[in-house]
């Protein structure tokens, strides 16, 4: 059971490449989620998805795509990337049975900079 | 103001003390309420969750809600360097919001020899 697993762990871009940093849960949960992580701005939601087929913008989705191509895979795509996505991105699930107990379980993270 | 609100920190204890974290937020509806602890280069991982006024004990470590006035805390019994992290506070707004989190800032804890 490896849990929430991200692929890059590391990368660097040149502004107005694109990459698509992909991620996938083994614990069977319906709800995924994308956040960046910079310096004095703590976790920020980009995006999430409630179930299969379903996605919703977050707090910071300007500059991102994504697609929940099945119950396990979440993805994130830059398009066009800036320095402005220079940032941590976590990935996140959780299984949606209890509003009151249910917790987010977090991927290990990519380093993404983009020159 | 802020949706949930921590001191930055760092909060600096001797090896043994009690390290208190405390967090403020602005929703009064909101349900229930995380902590996680993060190394740094590491991602958060679940320290525990509180959603009904009180204490909540586990191990060294105890959550307090006091939801009249929006406050939540953790107490870190007999800290140890290896508590030296950063404490996210996290809360789930009520329903209709789904299930996302708001995360506070964190504070950095330094547990001294």
């Amino acid at each position: 059971n490896a849990g929430v697993t991200q692929t890059p762990k590391f990368q660097v871009l040149k502004t107005g490449q694109s990459m698509t940093l992909q991620c996938a849960q083994d614990m069977n949960h319906n709800s995924m989620y994308w956040y960046r992580q910079d310096p004095g701005m703590g976790l920020r939601l980009i995006y999430y998805s409630a179930s299969e087929g379903t996605t919703d913008k977050g707090e910071v989705p300007n500059g991102y795509n994504v697609s929940r191509l099945n119950k396990r895979e979440f993805s994130l795509r830059l398009e066009s990337a800036a320095p402005s996505q220079t940032s941590v991105y976590f990935c996140a699930s959780s299984a949606d049975r209890d509003r009151d107990t249910d917790t987010q379980y977090f991927g290990p993270g990519t380093r993404l900079t983009v020159l | 103001q802020k949706e949930v609100e921590q001191n930055s920190g760092p909060l600096s204890v001797p090896e043994g003390a009690i390290a208190s974290l405390n967090c403020t937020y602005s929703d009064r509806g909101s349900q229930s309420f995380f902590w996680y602890r993060q190394y740094s280069g590491k991602s958060p991982e679940l320290i525990m969750f509180i959603y009904s006024n009180g204490d909540k004990e586990d191990g060294r470590f105890t959550a307090q809600l006091n939801k009249a006035s929006q406050y939540v805390s953790l107490l870190i019994r007999d800290s140890q360097p290896s508590d030296s992290a950063t404490y996210l506070c996290a809360v789930r707004k009520p329903a209709g919001g789904g299930n996302k989190l708001t995360f506070g800032t964190g504070t950095q804890l330094k547990v001294e020899l």
